[in-house]
């Protein structure tokens, strides 16, 4: 089945504590990004990847870090996360940039930084 | 860059009425539209999208229309069903990113 796999689904940690949300898609999709949802903001994105070791900013990616070494799987750090960081947060991907490609989302990562 | 604002926040209607949302964008430059749509615990799933050379499209009970002259596009859902309850977000292609707007909450009254 076609699916972006996130994990965890929930997480409650502490502030300062570095955490990694993992993101892995079996559709052989290049382009894959991290957004995160707030109420009332939509959806932001943080950062996103057009291809292995090919990474770029989005519109909020302070305080957070991805890596695309192999094609199905696009980690999202946060080396230090803050109480500002408690949001949801979906990984998306998509065979090529979303310019006309339906973007397939995984099921969201809700993070709750204390 | 592009910014994308979506009305209404929140949207009550009866089923079987129709429901419309609305949605602006700032740059002249994007030329593709999706509408997505986001049901309680889940990711969104594209519902309808609409390319600029285009000025509207159909499928069964959803459409969409653009006006690229006024810079806005709208979804229209015909016999609204309780299947039809959810978050839906419009959203624009930019410099290979999509910009969305901020959801509206269809409600279906019975």
């Amino acid at each position: 089945e076609a699916q972006v796999t996130q994990n965890p689904r929930y997480l409650i940690t502490v502030t300062g504590k570095k955490l990694t949300v993992t993101c892995s898609q079996n559709m052989n999709h290049e382009y894959m990004s991290w957004y995160r949802q707030d109420p009332g903001l939509g959806l932001r994105q943080i950062y996103y990847s057009m291809n292995v070791e090919v990474t770029d900013k989005g519109d909020v990616p302070e305080g957070y870090k991805v890596s695309r070494k192999e094609k199905r799987n696009f980690p999202l750090i946060l080396e230090s996360p803050s109480p500002n960081q408690t949001s949801l947060y979906f990984c998306a991907s998509s065979f090529s940039a979303p310019n006309n490609q339906p973007q397939h989302f995984g099921d969201g990562t809700r993070l709750s930084i204390l | 860059g592009e910014n994308v604002e979506q009305h209404p926040s929140t949207l009550s209607v009866q089923e079987g009425d129709s429901a419309v949302i609305k949605c602006t964008y700032s740059d002249s430059a994007s030329n593709y539209f999706p509408w997505y749509k986001q049901e309680l615990g889940k990711g969104p799933q594209l519902i309808i999208d609409i390319r600029s050379n285009v000025g509207e499209k159909k499928d069964q009970r959803i459409a969409v229309t653009l006006n690229k002259t006024a810079k806005h596009f709208s979804l229209h859902i015909t016999e609204t069903q309780p299947e039809d309850s959810a978050v839906y977000f419009c959203a624009a292609h930019s410099n290979y990113q999509l910009i969305w707007g901020a959801g509206t909450k269809l409600i279906i009254k019975p």
